[in-house]
């Protein structure tokens, strides 16, 4: 499985714009790239994921490198309730499988 | 939104004895479920892919025969954790796919089963 690496923990303020960075550099050509945050004692959810153009939705960007080698998800606002683990995941074309990784915890101040 | 439930949330049981944990796709249906176990402070790990209407493919070391997946219809999964022991206390989770979903299309997580030996 191809990996991912992200930073163990990253911290923000409350309002401000949130970059969590992830590095994957042996993604292969049809390798999506997914992102879930799990809340503690929760499931993991959705974020976004996407495959080479940046991709938005209500709850995030996703940034991808041109050469797909690192993307970074962009929270554009942090509140409280973004404290969590995310995961930034790779999702092989051929498997519908997802590999979690160790993730970066974010916490949120006010 | 697609919504994954599971049953129950949380379980305490005597070492010795069997549990099974249900998880069911309430609004879409699933050739494929997975399942998840994860320890404190640590992530998540696949234990096993569930197939509606044929064997589980598991993860390695992951044993089948104490980890008994089954997929009986498109809505719903069961793990059942046999002759559960103190070590296998975790937080168990299982995810979907919308079969009429892409293989990459998002998975849909239930809130998870924690599982307490004794």
């Amino acid at each position: 499985d191809a990996k991912t690496t992200q930073p163990n923990s990253m911290e923000s303020n409350e309002e401000e714009p949130v970059h969590l960075p992830c590095n994957h550099s042996t993604i292969s050509g049809t390798d999506y790239i997914h992102w879930y945050r799990q809340l503690p004692s929760q499931g993991p959810e959705y974020v976004i994921h996407g495959l080479t153009s940046n991709v938005n939705n209500r709850m995030a960007s996703l940034a991808i490198a041109e050469d797909r080698k690192s993307s970074t998800l962009i929270l554009h606002r942090a509140t409280l309730r973004d404290a969590a683990v995310y995961y930034c995941i790779l999702s092989e074309s051929y498997t519908d499988k997802l590999i979690f990784g160790t993730g970066t915890r974010l916490q949120v101040f006010p | 939104g697609a919504v994954v439930s599971q049953h129950p949330s949380w379980v305490i049981c005597k070492s010795g004895t069997s549990v099974k944990i249900e998880c069911r796709s309430l609004d879409f249906q699933a050739t494929t479920m997975f399942w998840y176990r994860q320890f404190p402070k640590q992530s998540l790990m696949l234990m096993a892919t569930s197939n509606e209407g044929s064997k589980a493919t598991y993860e390695q070391g992951v044993e089948k025969d104490k980890f008994l997946i089954n997929h009986a219809s498109l809505t719903l999964s069961t793990l059942t954790v046999t002759s559960a022991h103190p070590e296998d206390s975790s937080f168990y989770i299982c995810s979907a796919r919308d079969l009429t979903g892409e293989v990459n299309s998002p998975l849909h997580f239930g809130n998870g089963t924690r599982l307490t030996v004794t």
